[in-house]
């Protein structure tokens, strides 16, 4: 068990529709990355926040937003979902300098 | 912009020997930290190995371990007496200090009995 927390596991919606994933980072860490995986994809990078701030910003649609709260947890937004939005959806927190990412065991979202 | 390259999208290795992946990257820093991460079918994301790039001793975790060449930007990681429980894929990482972590596209590896 990593300590992050992804809630769905699963989520099937459809086209048009708006999601939000949820993530739990592990005690005390105080950065957050959301990352997305396609099938048999490699992990493209989202977003980054730290202690509630964005930090950086990858190749993330403008239909897609993110936040982090005061409690650290994060939430993935989802919006105008199309057929190419199906992917596993990861999150990731570290914590001092130099942690290694733990990784949450993803959100499988699929949209029909 | 940092980059990580894996050349070799697929190896397979026969159980009980050894197999070497290759990870190259690309940065004009001199303080990160390098990663390999393991993803078996069960799609969770498992860190295999870790290394601070002010550390000249390779790390080793049991029977992982990386070969880091920082003059060359190359960390390889050397898996011994392969597993049937070693098939996944295997993506590199790259971390700057309190910066965003890059991973490279991945080797799929397959542990043939």
């Amino acid at each position: 068990d990593s300590g992050v927390t992804q809630t769905p596991k699963h989520l099937i919606t459809a086209t048009g529709q708006r999601v939000t994933l949820r993530c739990s980072p592990r005690s005390g860490d105080l950065s957050v990355y959301w990352y997305q995986q396609s099938l048999d994809q490699g992990l493209q990078f989202l977003i980054q926040y730290y202690n509630g701030e964005e930090r950086a910003k990858g190749n993330i649609l403008e239909r897609f937003s993110a936040q982090q709260f005061p409690d650290l947890h994060s939430e993935l937004n989802l919006s105008s979902l199309e057929l190419g939005d199906s992917a596993l959806y990861f999150c990731a927190s570290s914590g001092r300098q130099g942690s290694e990412a733990f990784f949450g065991q993803g959100t499988r979202l699929t949209v029909v | 912009a940092q980059t990580v390259t894996q050349s070799q999208p697929e190896m397979s290795v026969q159980e009980a020997e050894t197999v070497t992946l290759s990870c190259t990257y690309d940065t004009s820093e001199s303080n990160y930290y390098l990663f390999w991460y393991k993803q078996p079918p069960s799609r969770q994301m498992i860190l295999v190995i870790r290394q601070e790039a002010y550390k000249q001793q390779n790390a080793t975790e049991n029977r992982f371990s990386v070969n880091f060449q920082k003059a060359a930007k190359s960390f390889s990681l050397k898996i011994s007496d392969s597993q049937l429980g070693d098939t996944a894929m295997y993506f590199c990482a790259f971390k700057r200090t309190g910066n965003q972590f890059y991973f490279g596209t991945g080797t799929s590896l397959t542990v043939i009995p």
